[in-house]
């Protein structure tokens, strides 16, 4: 069966690191998303992706880098790590431009930030 | 102001009721909703599209009213296993992007 699949699904690392979450699906989908979810703010966009070579920013993007080379993957990078990154991080992915298709989501990553 | 704006609850409520719940847009050019579920520390599930004739599925009916700019879930019969959290989606017209409410948590008790 087709899926998304995050890694790790916890990770803890201290200030100033670069972290890399990695996301990968198997629908071939060609929009990919990244948000971040915290109590209180629901699910906040952080970068997006239409197609290989596509990235885009979303509504909190500052501190984060994403690269899609390929159909498959959309990993996302915090260069230096702050505590204010803590959070859980979703990967969603959906079939078409319209936008107006069901997202899939991946289990999530808890990242903490000492 | 926010794109989409929920009343967090939580909402408790016995085994057998009837519950709903409201979601606010701010854009009045969205053009799809969606209603998500999300159980503790899990991703969301897509629940249910809502259309503008309002539709069902089951116990729970999705409604739109675009001249008030909200959407609705209404959850009849409710079951224990219908504790989660209810996100509400919008998408605006020519903008390929999904905007979530924070979530709207339900307690079903016995």
């Amino acid at each position: 069966d087709a899926e998304i699949t995050q890694s790790p699904r916890h990770k803890i690392t201290e200030t100033g690191r670069q972290v890399t979450l990695a996301c990968h699906q198997t629908w071939n989908h060609n929009n990919m998303f990244w948000y971040r979810q915290d109590l209180g703010h629901g699910l906040r966009l952080i970068h997006y992706s239409y197609g290989v070579q596509d990235t885009n920013k979303g509504e909190v993007s500052d501190g984060y880098s994403v690269s899609r080379s390929n159909t498959e993957d959309l990993p996302l990078t915090l260069e230096s790590a702050a505590s204010s990154q803590t959070s859980v991080y979703f990967c969603a992915s959906s079939e078409s431009l319209a936008g107006t298709d069901t997202q899939y989501f991946g289990p999530g990553t808890r990242l903490t930030v000492l | 102001r926010k794109e989409v704006e929920q009343d967090p609850g939580p909402f408790n409520v016995p085994e057998g009721a009837t519950v709903a719940f409201n979601c606010t847009y701010s854009n009045s050019a969205s053009q799809s909703f969606f209603w998500y579920r999300q159980d503790c520390r899990k991703e969301p599930k897509l629940l249910m599209s809502v259309y503008s004739s309002g539709n069902e599925d089951g116990r729970f009916t999705a409604q739109l009213n675009r001249a008030s700019q909200y959407i609705s879930l209404l959850i009849r019969d409710s079951k224990l296993s219908d504790s989660a959290t209810y996100l509400c989606v919008v998408i605006p017209r020519n903008f390929n992007k999904f905007y979530f409410g924070s979530g709207t948590k339900l307690n079903v008790k016995p």
